[in-house]
């Protein structure tokens, strides 16, 4: 079956602007989580959605939204961006039970100028 | 707040030797514990996985071990190769949220 698949793979954009980024789940997948990994860091939880709800949220500034779809697909902007922004953006989506396996999406590099 | 705390940060072992990596989590709570390795440039994949209601788990060269009492849990590798370099993550489970630890690059040396 088709993995988790994020668009667009890159994308650059300039300080200010906002940022659109998609995550599809594994098809009957219902939670999707977001994370940033900048060079040589870890995974910096950002929120994750289940059945088009918030479930958790990381300590990242409003900037930083998200949502969910009735399909289970998931959105996250960023507005305003900032240098600082610039890293890997990865999705993960599991069935949404407690100790269930998350599968990673390849990622959207974004890089702010 | 939660969290969870890995050791060490890189690791280096000669090709062959084992090599251990070990996480701590807070929340008592956690009954999930993932490892995830994450090759340069490749996406984070689980690796192996082990519940609260089991100590130790096994699979080929990669085991995990669970301390529920000490609240600490160990990535083990066996006879290690040069596929094994990558970037290794624990994770502790609680309500909902994977709480991950910040990371072991591993290193083989030939």
């Amino acid at each position: 079956k088709a993995g988790v698949t994020q668009t667009p793979r890159y994308l650059i954009k300039t300080r200010g602007q906002q940022v659109t980024l998609s995550c599809s789940p594994i098809s009957g997948h219902r939670s999707v989580s977001w994370y940033q990994q900048t060079p040589g860091q870890g995974l910096q939880f950002l929120f994750e959605y289940f059945s088009e709800t918030q479930r958790n949220k990381g300590n990242f500034p409003g900037r930083f939204s998200g949502r969910q779809f009735s399909n289970s697909r998931s959105e996250m902007n960023v507005s305003t961006l900032e240098l600082g922004d610039s890293a890997l953006y990865l999705c993960a989506s599991s069935f949404g039970e407690m100790n269930t396996e998350a599968f990673f999406g390849q990622g959207t590099r974004l890089t702010v100028v | 707040g939660e969290n969870v705390e890995q050791h060490p940060s890189t690791l280096s072992v000669q090709e062959g030797d084992s090599a251990v990596i070990k996480c701590t989590y807070s929340d008592s709570a956690s009954n999930y514990f993932p490892w995830y390795k994450q090759e340069l440039g490749k996406r984070p994949q689980l690796i192996i996985d082990i519940r609260s209601n089991v100590g130790e788990k096994k699979d080929q060269r990669i085991a995990v071990t669970l301390n529920k009492t000490a609240k600490h849990f160990s990535l083990h590798i066996t006879e290690t190769q040069p596929e094994d370099s990558a970037v290794y993550f624990c994770a502790a489970r609680g309500n909902y949220q994977l709480i991950w630890g910040a990371g072991t690059k591993l290193i083989i040396k030939p």
